[in-house]
Order: C-alpha cells, then structure tokens, then sequence
C-alpha cells in the first residue's frame, strides 16, 4: 500500500532557486493539500485541490504555486525559493475533504540557503 | 477564518500515567474535530476524532471530549506507554462552508519508562 509518496526527502536550495515537491496517492482521493510545519506553528494550509483541474489557496499560499492535472498527482513548486521557505513540507490527501481522515505523506525538509 | 490554540506545548510522563491534552477554537461552526499523532520522520496519522453532535469518544485508552459550549476540546491518554510518545495536533473544520483544517501548534509528548 504506497497511499501518499512524496519526493524528495531531503532538499538543499539556494536562494532564488526553483524546484518542486512531488506528491502523488493512489487512493482515487478528489481532495489533497500541501501544508508546512515550522517549530511552534503547528501545520500551516498552502494550497489545496478538491478535484482535478481545481486549486485554491490555503494559510500560507505566497512563493508556492500548484497544479492538478490529474487525480493523482498534486505537484508544489517554489519559484524563487528564499530562506523563509526553509520548512517541513508534508502532502495530504483526504477521500471526504475535510469531513473525514487526512492521509499524510512522510514528509519533505527544505533547506533554503 | 478558525483559530486553534493547544496546550501544553511539552509533556512528560511517567510510563502508566495519564496524559491531557486541551485545544480551544474560536468559530463556533466547527463541527468536526480531528487528533493526528506524528511520530519522529514521519507523516501525522488520525488516532481519534470527534463530530459536534457528541460530547465524548473512546478507542480504548484513548479519548476525546468535546465541550462545544466553551469551544473546546480534549485528547486523554489513559496508561500510557513509551510508544505513545510524539507529537499530538488537534484540528477543526467546518465542511459546511470551507475546505481547510486549522491544526494546533502540537503537543510533543514523551512517556518515560
């Protein structure tokens, strides 16, 4: 059971660097979301999609942009990455939106230098 | 939008004590609250949640209470063991009329043996 692959793991960055985090689930979920947790606040909302070809913006949507083509797949890309950006980078999915459980990826650390 | 604030920050204790855990939210349309346990170089998985129209849910020694008058809400461990230590969020959404979950700052516990 794969359930939420994100990748990659590890990232080391300069500043004004571009890359982007892949996520993908085979679950069929419509609904899934890109959070960042930094020490002391919690996981904070970037972006999220409730269905293909739909993205709308979370919490903390600037410097990020996503896209969903398909239902599987909700790639996060940092632009022009700054050391602001230096956080933990974790993908969800969820069957019911936000009424029911968010499956989480195992997590992307960021380091923006 | 919601506010969620939890409380304590740290917790340790000793292997077969009880642990609490206590969340506030400021909008009271929330009506759905989830607890993620997430364990070091790991995703967050759902342990336990709750749904406005009940005050109190238990999987065995786990339990959460909702007291939706005061707008806040409770993750008790009973026995605890050296396995339950990690980092606890409390979340909350409103499906009726958002796409988000607000989640807690997180609660790192840790059981000693």
């Amino acid at each position: 059971n794969a359930g939420v692959t994100q990748t990659p793991k590890f990232q080391v960055l300069k500043t004004g660097q571009s890359m982007t985090l892949q996520c993908a689930q085979d679950m069929n979920h419509e609904y899934m979301s890109w959070y960042r947790q930094d020490p002391g606040m919690g996981l904070r909302l970037i972006h999220y999609s409730v269905g293909a070809g739909i993205t709308d913006q979370g919490e903390v949507p600037n410097g990020y942009n996503v896209s969903r083509s398909t239902t599987e797949d909700f790639p996060l890309r940092l632009l022009s990455a700054a050391p602001s950006q230096t956080s933990v980078y974790f993908c969800a999915s969820s069957r019911q939106s936000v009424r029911g459980e968010l499956f989480f990826g195992e997590g992307s650390r960021l380091t923006v230098l | 939008g919601e506010n969620v604030e939890q409380h304590p920050s740290t917790l340790s204790v000793q292997e077969g004590d009880s642990a609490v855990i206590k969340c506030t939210y400021s909008d009271s349309a929330s009506n759905y609250f989830p607890w993620y346990k997430q364990e070091l170089g790991k995703g967050s998985q759902l342990i336990i949640d709750i749904r406005s129209n009940v005050g109190e849910k238990k999987d065995q020694r786990i339990a959460v209470t909702l007291n939706k008058t005061a707008k806040h809400f409770s993750l008790h461990i009973t026995e605890t063991q050296p396995e339950d230590s990690a980092v606890y969020f409390c979340a909350a959404s409103n499906p009726n009329t958002g796409n988000q979950f607000y989640f807690g700052t997180g609660t790192s516990l840790t059981v000693i043996p």
